[in-house]
């Protein structure tokens, strides 16, 4: 699977718009992106995901870019309960199997 | 989604002495599996349970120490043998449902090795 780069941290506003950068540029053709997070202590969430056209959920947004290169994971309103290590991961599309490889992930504080 | 429970959800234990870890799924799930996550790290997975066959280890991973069962779709467990304080993370399990790959974790169990 190809490596991700993510900053280690950043700072939001709640009900700014959080926007989570991460960096692709090894992706092959059939890699999909993934989002996950992890709140303290906790087991972590799945977000999104996509291959190559935006996507947009209840939760988040996913902008990828055209080369496919770097994605965003945009988050609209961000609250304290935002506040969490946002994990950005790339992987192969199986159909079976599903293994994920975390990286260190950005740690994003969201203050008052 | 899978709802995935855990137990123990945390436990102490003595050096030399092994745990065992269960997960359980309420529905049928085809793949499973076993993570790590060691004390302000990140997750490392340690293996992948298949049903009615041997579970597929990640490199630095060996069944002798992290011996798994999975006896069926919606179960499986971990053990952690002959524990030191090293072995003193959080262990989660997690499952890949179809058709869209997603794949859900556990809460997790929280494991001290004194």
């Amino acid at each position: 699977d190809a490596k991700t780069t993510q900053p280690t941290s950043m700072d939001c506003a709640e009900g700014r718009a959080a926007n989570l950068p991460c960096n692709h540029s090894t992706i092959s053709g059939n890699e999909y992106v993934y989002w996950y997070r992890q709140i303290h202590s906790q087991g972590p969430q799945y977000i999104i995901h996509g291959l190559k056209n935006n996507e947009t959920n209840e939760m988040a947004s996913l902008i990828i870019t055209e080369d496919r290169k770097s994605s965003t994971l945009i988050l609209p309103h961000a609250t304290l309960r935002d506040t969490a290590v946002y994990y950005c991961i790339v992987r192969t599309y199986t159909g079976t199997a599903s293994k994920l490889t975390f990286g260190t992930g950005t740690r994003l504080q969201v203050t008052l | 989604s899978a709802v995935i429970s855990q137990k123990p959800s945390r436990d102490i234990c003595q050096r030399g002495t092994s745990l065992t870890i269960q997960c359980q799924v309420d529905s049928q799930v085809t793949m499973m599996f076993w993570y790590r996550q060691q004390p302000g790290q990140s997750l490392t997975l340690i293996a992948t349970a298949n049903q009615g066959s041997e579970a597929t280890y990640e490199s630095g991973f060996v069944i002798d120490k992290f011996p798994i069962s999975r006896p069926n779709l919606t179960f499986s467990t971990l053990t952690v043998s002959n524990m030191s304080p090293e072995d003193s993370s959080i262990y989660l399990c997690s499952v890949g449902t179809a058709p869209y790959n997603e794949q859900f974790f556990g809460p997790g169990t929280r494991l001290t090795v004194l």
